[in-house]
């Protein structure tokens, strides 16, 4: 089945950039997604690429899709410290659920 | 701007007991789903709902749950008798397909469950 796979935790300096990677299995995959969660909150969508697309930038937020190395990348510029929380991709295929990685672990030091 | 409630936040329960997760979707949206996230795990898939019934449902969604949509704003998801390993984070999310013909998800802020 699909898999999508996140390493668990990225430590960062106030002002410095992010980047969170994501691999994942499905050639088939049709949009990408961004969410991030703090703590004892929801999901939040923070943003998504069509697989047609290599690259979105989205104010702070640069995606960056791989297709054919399947790696999507989400890079955070000036990374705060507001930023801190857990960032999960997802994938989806068609009209099937999303397919969530394990999520990584963003902490940002003053 | 609209979003979607989840009650209870928290909720304790034995083992074996019936329980009742409820979620107030975003009003005009027609997709719901349930999620959970045992702790420290992924964020996985039980089930999404569409026009009264049920449209997709992960190997999770056993004879166990059950999903019901019983007036014009409630979507709840039932647990029968529920067991240690249910445990878990349960995210409700509801979509209306956007612009790009995509069913963007906006999700709750999650229930608590802890079966001991």
């Amino acid at each position: 089945g699909e898999d999508v796979e996140q390493s668990l935790f990225l430590s960062v300096r106030e002002g410095d950039s992010s980047v969170i990677n994501c691999t994942y299995t499905d050639s088939s995959s049709t949009y990408l997604y961004w969410y991030k969660q703090e703590p004892g909150a929801g999901l939040q969508l923070l943003t998504y690429i069509f697989s047609n697309m290599d690259m979105k930038q989205d104010q702070r937020l640069t995606v960056l899709l791989n297709k054919k190395d399947k790696h999507l990348s989400l890079r955070i510029a000036d990374t705060q410290t507001g930023d801190s929380a857990i960032y999960f991709c997802a994938e989806k295929t068609g009209r099937r659920a999303l397919t969530f990685g394990s999520g990584t672990r963003l902490q940002v030091q003053p | 701007e609209p979003e979607v409630t989840q009650t209870p936040s928290h909720q304790v329960t034995q083992m074996g007991q019936e329980v009742i997760l409820r979620c107030v979707p975003i009003s005009n949206h027609l997709y719901f789903y349930w999620y959970r996230q045992i702790l420290g795990q992924k964020v996985e898939f039980l089930v999404s709902f569409y026009n009264n019934e049920i449209s997709e449902k992960s190997e999770i969604f056993d004879d166990q749950f059950s999903v019901e949509r019983p007036d014009g704003s409630n979507f709840t998801l039932k647990i029968r008798s529920t067991k240690l390993e249910d445990s878990a984070m349960y995210f409700c999310a509801s979509s209306q397909v956007n612009r790009d013909g995509d069913r963007e998800l906006f999700f709750g802020e999650g229930s608590r469950l802890t079966v001991l």
